[in-house]
Parts: structure tokens; C-alpha cells; sequence
């Protein structure tokens, strides 16, 4: 069956410091991925999605960029980190069909 | 793009009664609308879903709803229980793999 990672569980960083959240899914070959940022109390905010190996499309432009060095790994970063950024990161996947499943989250606050 | 609405944004109601949660959507070409439930800090859930050349689906106490002429689909939660209390989310599909997600429904159950 198919697992979704997401690693860390929580992160507290700095204003402008660096960010990189990893993803990744298991079990399952060449998925859609996509990541979604979650504010405090409010709804889900596509930020990337990737169709295929070094295929990423942007749905929101800010200092946040994705990357996908591998089939079955998906990576969120960031250079500067905004107190804006705080929030809950989530990673998601589909293949073939357009459910969706996510995966654990992060948890970021920036102070 | 797709453009979903969710109401109410809150719904507060006693065990044992029911619950509905309307959503509304603008892309005709729209064809899949899963219902997601997220617990408080946890990763959104698949619960249901329902595809354009159905009308109807249901699943024990939980039944969804679709409308494709007027654009609305509906949740539906009978026998509500404490263990109902979570935010929920309904979507549809847009192009390449991707849903377009309401701004979320918080359903209290009061025992």
C-alpha cells in the first residue's frame, strides 16, 4: 500500500533564516505531488504541484520554491523565511485519478 | 479558475441530529468532488466522494449529494456523534490533477 512522509513534525525558525520540508510517498510509481500551506484556522492553499521528475508549477507566487530531485520526493524551501510563512505544510499525492491523500504535516512558526 | 464556496463556515448541533454542509462551484467541466475531514491538528481525511455521473452516494451515516445543472453538492451526517466535531472540506476537480477546495466548515457535535 502507499505511504506518504513528511519530515519534520514541527519547526520553529527565525525571520530569515532558510527552510527546506521534505516529502515523500511510497509504494506507488511516478505520483502527482503537490504542496498545500493550512494558516491558523483556515482553509488549503495550493502552493506547487509536480507532474513528473524536475516538473514543478507554481500556483501562488512568494519566496517559497519546490523542487523535485526524485521520482517519489518532493521538496518545499525557502531562502528567507517571512513571519507569514508560519503555518501547516502539507504534502499530498494522487496517481491516475484526482484523490488526493496527504500526508502527516509540518508544523512551521516563524518568529 | 474553479471558484468553490462552502457554507455555513460553522455548525453547531446536538448528538443524534443531522448535519448539512452545502457547497457551491463555478467549472462546469468540473467532474469529481471529494469531502475531506480534518481533526484538530491532523492531516485532512478522504470521507466520501462522488463523481459527476452520480447523483448520489452514501456511506453508513455520511451520504453525499450532487447537482450538476445548478453546480451544488451537499454532505450530509446523520445520527451525529461527539466523534463528528472536526473541520470539514468539500472540492472539486479542475484541470491537471488538481482540486480547487471551500474555505471549510467546523461542525461541533454538543453531547
Amino acid at each position: 500500500s502507499q505511504t506518504i512522509h513528511q519530515w519534520p513534525a514541527t519547526l520553529v525558525q527565525p525571520v530569515g533564516s532558510p527552510l527546506s520540508l521534505e516529502c515523500t510517498v511510497e509504494g506507488t510509481s511516478n505520483p502527482n505531488l503537490y504542496w498545500y500551506r493550512q494558516a491558523a484556522g483556515r482553509g488549503l492553499q495550493l502552493l506547487f504541484y509536480s507532474v513528473g521528475i524536475g516538473q514543478i508549477s507554481s500556483e501562488v507566487p512568494q519566496n517559497l520554491s519546490a523542487s523535485r530531485p526524485q521520482d517519489r520526493q518532493f521538496i518545499l524551501s525557502s531562502k528567507k523565511l517571512l513571519l507569514s510563512d508560519s503555518g501547516f505544510y502539507l504534502c499530498a499525492w494522487n496517481s491516475g485519478t484526482f484523490t488526493q491523500y496527504f500526508g502527516p504535516g509540518t508544523r512551521l512558526t516563524v518568529l | 479558475g474553479e471558484n468553490v464556496e462552502q457554507h455555513p463556515s460553522t455548525l453547531s448541533v446536538q448528538e443524534g441530529d443531522s448535519a448539512v454542509i452545502k457547497c457551491t462551484y463555478s467549472d462546469s467541466a468540473s467532474n469529481y468532488f471529494p469531502w475531506y475531514k480534518q481533526e484538530l491538528g491532523k492531516r485532512p481525511q478522504l470521507i466520501i466522494d462522488i463523481r459527476s455521473n452520480v447523483g448520489e452516494k452514501k456511506d453508513q451515516r455520511i451520504a453525499v449529494t450532487l447537482n450538476k445543472t445548478a453546480k451544488h453538492f451537499s454532505l450530509h451526517i446523520t445520527e451525529t456523534q461527539p466523534e463528528d466535531s472536526a473541520v470539514y472540506f468539500c472540492a472539486a476537480s479542475i484541470s491537471d490533477y488538481k482540486l480547487s477546495f471551500g474555505a471549510g466548515t467546523t461542525v461541533t457535535v454538543r453531547a
